[in-house]
């Protein structure tokens, strides 16, 4: 099955500083990479996806890439803010009854 | 909004009882999941429904079943609880090639 490594684990950045989040998979049949934001307390949320014929989105100050050859695909926060530290997941799926999720990084924002 | 509410937010049992976890989700949904939770391991799929009455398994179905009733509702099932299966429980619903949604979750804790 799919295998999804995430790195880093823990995060800490000055606010308005950048920071990038980093996934890589195993399966080269996945083709829709989602990333969820989960704040203490609550379940994940969707903040951004990108599908496999697509090499970069953006979303104001989210984006994401994807290297398909490379199997890797990051997340990028550029001017960050307080209220952006939380947990933030990747996932991969090829089918969309699978989601394999990698295994998280904290994100702390200092003011 | 989407809104999927789990029954209970904590949970205390005890080695050997029944657990019954319940999900709704208010968006006629086809796909329902549950998730469990744990530091450093991410979200791991336990089941996931595509319609009423079906079901699959995820990759950690050990010790764990479902039911799903009606569209609506889809319940994780603990056997008979165990000291490993202490974990946090996820339950998202969408659409099929769809976002998930995810609901609060339930912090088991079984002694």
């Amino acid at each position: 099955g799919e295998n999804v490594e995430q790195h880093p684990s823990t995060l800490s950045v000055q606010e308005g500083d950048s920071a990038v989040i980093k996934c890589t998979y195993s399966d080269s049949a996945s083709n829709y990479f989602p990333w969820y934001k989960q704040e203490l307390g609550k379940g994940p949320q969707l903040i951004i996806d990108i599908r496999s014929n697509v090499g970069e989105k953006k979303d104001q100050r989210i984006a994401v890439t994807l290297n398909k050859t490379a199997k890797h695909f990051s997340l990028h926060i550029t001017e960050t803010q307080p209220e952006d530290s939380a947990v933030y997941f990747c996932a991969a799926t090829y089918n969309f009854n699978k989601f394999y999720f990698g295994s998280g990084t904290k994100l702390n924002v200092k003011p | 909004d989407v809104k999927v509410t789990q029954s209970s937010r904590y949970l205390v049992k005890r080695t050997g009882e029944k657990v019954f976890l319940e999900c709704v989700q208010d968006m006629d949904h086809e796909n329902m999941f549950w998730y469990r939770q744990d530091p450093g391991l991410g979200l791991r799929l336990i089941y996931f429904s595509y319609d009423v009455k079906m079901k699959e398994k995820g990759d950690i179905p050990e010790g764990y079943s479902v039911s799903r009733e009606k569209k609506e509702r889809f319940s994780l099932i603990l056997e008979s609880a165990s000291t490993n299966q202490t974990s946090m429980y996820l339950c998202a619903s969408s659409l099929f090639g769809g976002e998930q949604f995810f609901g609060p979750g339930t912090r088991l804790t079984v002694l």
